[in-house]
């Protein structure tokens, strides 16, 4: 699997926007961009994920970089249920499994 | 939403003991998965399943540890002997498959081997 470089960690305020950067420099084509999330005790939860063009759900958006090589997930009022590690994973989908990092563990405050 | 259970929610057992871990998956996804993670680490991958059998494995995946879907809701994760160094959370994932392939997680089961 290809790998993707994120910080360690992030600090933001509540209600104010937050950016979590990945860079993924060897991307290949077929590689789809996808964010996780894990609260404290929980399992994994799915945030978004895009091929090319940037993306928007009800949880975040994704900005793609022209060149596929980073992308940004932006949570656009952090509140304190946000606090989690979100993950930047690449796979080639059809059915190939996620291959976890360590990812930016988020911190937010009142 | 549709969700992925598993039960036990936390099982404490002694070391060499068997332990079967259950997952209901989400009614119509076609893979399945099995993930552990240790205290304080990464999330691992373990095993995938599809049309009823293994479709991937990783070094973890031992001769220790086999998987299941005995009917049609079900998918079982058993570890026959069970090691100090198994103690950890593990996650049961399900997918449909295609596309992007997002996976659905439950909330984990944790095992304690004493």
């Amino acid at each position: 699997d290809a790998k993707t470089t994120q910080p360690n960690s992030m600090e933001s305020n509540e209600e104010e926007p937050v950016h979590l950067p990945c860079n993924h420099s060897t991307i290949s084509g077929t590689d789809y961009i996808h964010w996780y999330r894990q609260l404290p005790s929980q399992g994994p939860e799915y945030v978004i994920h895009g091929l090319t063009s940037n993306v928007n759900n009800r949880m975040a958006s994704l900005a793609i970089a022209e060149d596929r090589k980073s992308s940004t997930l932006i949570l656009h009022r952090a509140t304190l249920r946000d606090a989690a590690v979100y993950y930047c994973i690449l796979n080639t989908g059809t059915a190939s499994k996620l291959t976890f990092g360590t990812g930016t563990r988020l911190q937010v405050t009142l | 939403e549709p969700e992925v259970t598993q039960t036990p929610s936390h099982q404490v057992t002694q070391m060499g003991q068997e332990v079967i871990l259950r997952c209901v998956p989400i009614s119509n996804h076609l893979y399945f998965y099995w993930y552990r993670q240790i205290l304080g680490q990464k999330v691992e991958f373990l095993v995938s399943f599809y049309n009823n059998e293994i479709s991937e494995k990783s070094e973890i995946f031992d001769d220790q540890f086999s998987v299941e879907r005995p009917d049609g809701s079900n998918f079982t994760l058993k570890i026959r002997s069970t090691k100090l160094e198994d103690s950890a959370m593990y996650f049961c994932a399900s997918s449909y498959g295609s596309g992007a392939n997002v996976l659905t997680f439950g909330a984990g089961s944790r095992l304690t081997v004493l």
